[in-house]
């Protein structure tokens, strides 16, 4: 069955700190991997995905996540994090049949200046 | 183009009561799946639905809970007799095509709490 661990469900970093938020997964078949941002009282934006093409992903808003086969872990980076950046983040896999997506519990970003 | 819309946006139910939660998908997108997201946890699978059929509903309560999608007209949630468990944010996805290949795109939730 498929899972996702989130390491840490609080991370703190101060503003143009790299910024490293730990996904890793467990899948029984070549997984699809995706990293989501929530900001308070807001639906979840897709940051990113990753489908099995290029293992180095870029998403949106400068973050990056690169697909470790050997470590089974898909973790989101950003070189220099912005005030804006504070959100929770989730990572998920998609489920075998191609019909749901399970998420990790979250990590909580916090950037303070 | 508008996003995926859901409302209300709060909702506030007595114990036994019944709650309706309503999801329009993105124009063109034929493909609807609930998600329910407790406080401190994340998001929870609850159905997949495809215009006037239920594909997965592996993650939906055995009882009280029952959703749909017909060929008009908003996707509905629907909790009968709720209980304050029930508390929750609802979230709804869309997307154009089934598979992960494509975005699925979220709305913004309905808050519901039991009283």
């Amino acid at each position: 069955a498929q899972s996702v661990t989130q390491l840490g469900s609080h991370v703190s970093v101060s503003e143009g700190a790299l910024v490293l938020l730990r996904c890793n997964y467990s899948s029984s078949v070549p997984p699809y991997l995706f990293w989501y941002v929530q900001y308070p009282n807001q639906g979840l934006q897709l940051l990113l995905k990753y489908t099995s093409a290029a293992t180095l992903v870029k998403g949106i808003n400068g973050f990056e996540a690169e697909f470790k086969k050997s470590e089974t872990s898909f973790h989101l980076t950003k070189p220099s994090a912005h005030m804006s950046d504070a959100a929770e983040y989730f990572c998920a896999v998609s489920n075998q049949a191609g019909t749901a997506l399970i998420f990790g519990k979250g990590t909580t970003l916090s950037v303070s200046s | 183009n508008a996003g995926v819309m859901q409302n209300p946006r709060h909702l506030v139910r007595r114990r036994g009561q019944e709650a309706r939660l309503r999801c329009s998908p993105m124009k063109g997108h034929s493909h609807v799946y609930w998600y329910r997201q407790l406080p401190e946890e994340g998001l929870k699978f609850m159905v997949y639905l495809q215009k006037e059929n239920i594909i997965d509903e592996s993650g939906m309560p055995k009882e009280r809970f029952s959703a749909e999608f017909p060929k008009e007209g908003p996707s509905i949630l629907r909790i009968q007799q709720v209980v304050r468990g029930d508390s929750a944010a609802y979230f709804c996805a869309s997307s154009p095509d089934r598979g992960w290949n494509t975005e699925a795109f979220f709305g913004q939730g309905t808050r519901l709490t039991v009283v």
